[in-house]
Formats: structure tokens, C-alpha cells, sequence
């Protein structure tokens, strides 16, 4: 069945460092990709989405490009801050799968001033 | 702001309980979604409405009973829960879940539930 990989937290890092967390895939056709992001308290953000191979998903300085290929979608940020703090969620939606998410194991992001 | 709100935010029932989780969203979605998050771990889904019927039920103990009264409203009915359901609860909307859709799901900020 379909399935997602994340690395594994918690990740540690300064403010204003570079942030990539690695997500790969496995799934049947041409699924709809998704990182979310959970803030302490809080459901769930969504933070960018790709439909297609190639389409590139970007909000708040945050990145990530659908790689048929290498079957990725890797998050990267420029320059973190502390209020990136949160645990992120890569995720995909297969196509007539009513909408359902396969979600990866969370990467937990901690930015330390 | 959320715009899928969820109430209550926090509730505690003992086994013998029967208690009700609210959702409501106005954006005119017609997909709506349970899913159930244990700590550190990702949401299980649970349930999907599509136009109001149920569309997906993964296997979900009868304890747990869904209900969508219309399109803006989803239920999660609770009977005789055991102390391995303590969780947080999300509810989750989207415009449209049938094939070919690529609606993104919006969540709410989910009831924390603790069962004694």
C-alpha cells in the first residue's frame, strides 16, 4: 500500500540555519503531496502543496519539489527561526482515495536562539 | 484563526460516559473528516463524510459513533470508551474528496480527550 518516510526527529537547530527534512514515498499513479505543520496545542496547518511531478510548493520562506524520480518532497527552509518550532508532517493523497491522507511519522523541529 | 472549529477544547469522561465531540466549519466544504492523534505520533483517520454519508469507516470500534447533521456539522458520538482512546481528536474538512479533487484538508485545533 501507499506509504511515507520521513526522517526521524527531533531536529535541533540554530536560527537563521538551514533546514531540510527528507520525505520519500511509496504509492500506485500519481499521488497529491502535502507538508503540514503542527504547532504545540494546536490541529494541524497545511504548509504547501505539489499535484504534479516537477510543481514546486512554497509558503512562509518554506520549499519543497515533487521529484518523480527519487519518489521525494523534501522540505527545505533558507533561514530558520524560533517560531519554526513545531513537529512537521509530510503527507500524500492518492488519486479516488475519498480524500484520505497517508501521513509520515512527524519530524519534531526545534530552533534554538 | 482555525476556520474548523472544535468543541469542546478539553474534555474528561470516565468508561460508563456518554459524551459528544462538536465540528463545524462554514467554508462550504463538502468532505469532512475524524481523525484521532495518540502524542508524537501522526492522525489515524477514522471517518469520512462526502455530502453528508459516510464514505470511509476504517474499521472504527462501535464505541465511537459518527454523525454529520449537514454540511457544516460533524458529530462524534462517544459511549463506553476505554482509557486507551485518551487522545486528541481532530476534525478535518475539504471541498471536495471525490476523484479527481485535490482539495487540501483543513483542520481544526482538536478536542483532547481524556478517558479515567
Amino acid at each position: 500500500g501507499d506509504s511515507v518516510t520521513q526522517m526521524e526527529g527531533p531536529v535541533t537547530l540554530s536560527e537563521e540555519a538551514f533546514l531540510t527534512i527528507n520525505c520519500t514515498y511509496t504509492a500506485t499513479g500519481y499521488p497529491s503531496l502535502f507538508w503540514y505543520v503542527q504547532y504545540p496545542g494546536e490541529g494541524l496547518q497545511l504548509l504547501l502543496k505539489a499535484t504534479k511531478a516537477d510543481d514546486k510548493g512554497s509558503n512562509k520562506g518554506f520549499e519543497a519539489t515533487y521529484r518523480k524520480e527519487t519518489t521525494s518532497f523534501h522540505l527545505e527552509k533558507g533561514s530558520v527561526q524560533v517560531s519554526d518550532s513545531a513537529v512537521y508532517f509530510c503527507a500524500l493523497s492518492g488519486f479516488n482515495q475519498g480524500g484520505k491522507l497517508i501521513f509520515g511519522q512527524g519530524t519534531e523541529l526545534s530552533v534554538k536562539p | 484563526d482555525t476556520e474548523v472549529t472544535q468543541t469542546p477544547k478539553h474534555l474528561v469522561m470516565g468508561m460508563t460516559n456518554k459524551k459528544s465531540l462538536k465540528c463545524e466549519q462554514h467554508m462550504g466544504h463538502r468532505a469532512m473528516y475524524w481523525y484521532k492523534q495518540k502524542a508524537k505520533k501522526p492522525p489515524e483517520l477514522m471517518f469520512v463524510y462526502s455530502y453528508e454519508k459516510l464514505s470511509i469507516n476504517e474499521s472504527v470500534p462501535s464505541r465511537f459513533s459518527p454523525e454529520c447533521p449537514n454540511s457544516s456539522l460533524l458529530n462524534l458520538h462517544l459511549h463506553a470508551l476505554q482509557p486507551e482512546d485518551s487522545a486528541l481528536y481532530l476534525c478535518a474538512s475539504s471541498q471536495d474528496n471525490r476523484a479527481g479533487f485535490d482539495s487540501p484538508l483543513h483542520f481544526g485545533n482538536g478536542t483532547r480527550l481524556t478517558v479515567t
